[in-house]
């Protein structure tokens, strides 16, 4: 079983539409959860990040943690063409392991206008 | 704007080739990292550096090397490249202490 699971979808809404995310993770131990949007033939760019449990709200995206059910998800609302990339999800127990992220697979969104 | 730079966007190269990968930041961080991207497997890290002349193993480091001669420069050696190291490589690097990684645009590399 893979430490983080994440479905790769694909994924294809029309624009507008709400957006949901999600994954989940095995190791209790982790503290740091980030989201990272690919675009095709790019590096990762970190869009979201969370220590611990609770929401944040960045303009339309707002990401989510769950301690308790070891599940993460980002929510992406009013969804653009733009949007139209391959989201990662990532997380760290953090001390002392600093930026060795664990990975999830990606799930690729597409955005249809 | 902060930038991590991979010399290279796309390699082909040969089975037994040595391969260089190359990777500068101009951030000042002080860790950097190598990880390779497959499709169904996500991210996993080959190789990290917390300081200069520093290295340590990560998940797979196997047919692979690294050195770090400066501060801003990150180089990952495949000694004898094999085909099943066709994939996308990305460095990335970070602050002392820090967990949000920045990351280099990839080199996709093929060894046939």
């Amino acid at each position: 079983q893979k430490e983080v699971e994440q479905d790769p979808g694909p994924l294809s809404v029309p624009e507008g539409a709400i957006v949901s995310l999600n994954c989940t993770y095995s190791n209790s131990a982790f503290q740091y959860f980030m989201w990272y949007r690919q675009y095709s033939r790019k590096g990762p760019e970190l869009l979201m990040y969370t220590y611990s449990s609770g929401n944040k709200e960045d303009g339309r995206f707002t990401a989510q943690v769950d301690k308790s059910s070891k599940y993460i998800s980002l929510f992406i609302r009013d969804s653009q063409p733009s949007d139209s990339a391959t989201y990662l999800c990532a997380m760290s127990p953090g001390s002392g392991n600093t930026g060795k992220l664990i990975f999830g697979q990606g799930t690729t969104l597409q955005v249809k206008p | 704007d902060v930038k991590v730079t991979q010399s290279s966007r796309y390699l082909v190269k040969r089975t037994g080739e040595k391969v260089f990968l190359e990777c500068v930041q101009d951030m000042d961080h002080e860790n950097m990292f190598w990880y390779r991207q497959d499709p169904g497997l996500g991210l996993r890290l080959i190789y990290f550096s917390y300081d200069v002349k520093m290295k340590e193993k990560g998940d797979i480091p196997e047919g692979y090397s690294v050195s770090r001669e400066k501060k801003e420069r990150f180089s990952l050696i495949l000694e004898s490249a094999s085909t099943n190291q066709t994939s996308m490589y990305l460095c990335a690097s970070t602050l002392q202490g820090k967990e949000k990684l920045f990351f280099g645009s990839g080199t996709q590399l093929s060894v046939l």
